[in-house]
């Protein structure tokens, strides 16, 4: 079957780095992606990795093993607004997304 | 300039109720869904349309019909609502291709509480 899991939820203080964890098994593989949703909105999209390695954007880093079905995001210089629930969901091989159900990341003074 | 909308944002309603959700994009887009995320935070994909055609339908109750005047628009009927309905209902739309990203732009949400 087809298969997301990842941290319920994880904490971090600001101004640190955290290091969320995907891993998947799809019917085929067209790429993972990583989605950011705040409470009581809609998810927005962060990252997109189809090849192994790292893609930096600013802050945000996200990195891929096709190899060992892993992936994972990592927030540097954690601020305030970025509590929120990261999702992360990949493309089968009909590029359908499967998702995980998200990781909900509080972030202390 | 929206890229995806939903309306209504908000819809409170009785059990047994018929009522709809009306989503737009002006992406451009061949593809289109309805997800369901309830208290849990899960995102459940519901329906997928491609190109007016529907592609993906799992397993929900035949009480809720979609529909696809055309390719911009994917609309969510729900028959005789029940308590267990309410969640939020997002809207998203994609590219899907060897050329694209497929990445999926969602709509605001429709909060819906069936009371």
């Amino acid at each position: 079957g087809q298969n997301i899991d990842q941290p319920t939820e994880m904490t971090a203080t600001e101004g640190a780095i955290v290091q969320i964890n995907c891993t998947y098994q799809t019917s085929g593989f067209n790429g993972l992606f990583w989605y950011q949703q705040h409470a009581g909105e809609a998810p927005t999209f962060l990252s997109y990795n189809v090849l192994d390695g790292l893609e930096e954007k600013g802050r945000f880093s996200s990195f891929l093993s096709r190899s060992k079905g892993y992936s994972y995001l990592l927030l540097k210089e954690l601020q305030m607004k970025d509590s929120a629930s990261y999702l992360c969901a990949a493309s089968d091989s009909n590029y359908q997304l499967i998702w995980g159900a998200g990781t909900k990341l509080i972030i202390k003074p | 300039d929206t890229a995806v909308s939903q309306t209504p944002k908000y819809l409170v309603t009785q059990m047994g109720n018929d009522k709809s959700i009306k989503c737009e994009q002006n992406l451009g887009h061949d593809t289109m869904y309805w997800y369901k995320q309830d208290s849990k935070k899960f995102l459940k994909i519901m329906f997928s349309y491609n190109n007016k055609e529907l592609i993906i339908n799992e397993t929900v109750p035949n009480r809720f019909s979609p529909k696809s005047p055309d390719k911009a628009h994917l609309n969510l009927h729900i028959n005789s609502l029940e308590l267990g309905d309410s969640a939020v209902y997002f809207c998203a739309s994609s590219q899907v291709g060897l050329e694209t990203y497929n990445e999926q732009f969602f709509g605001p949400g429709t909060r819906l509480t069936v009371l």
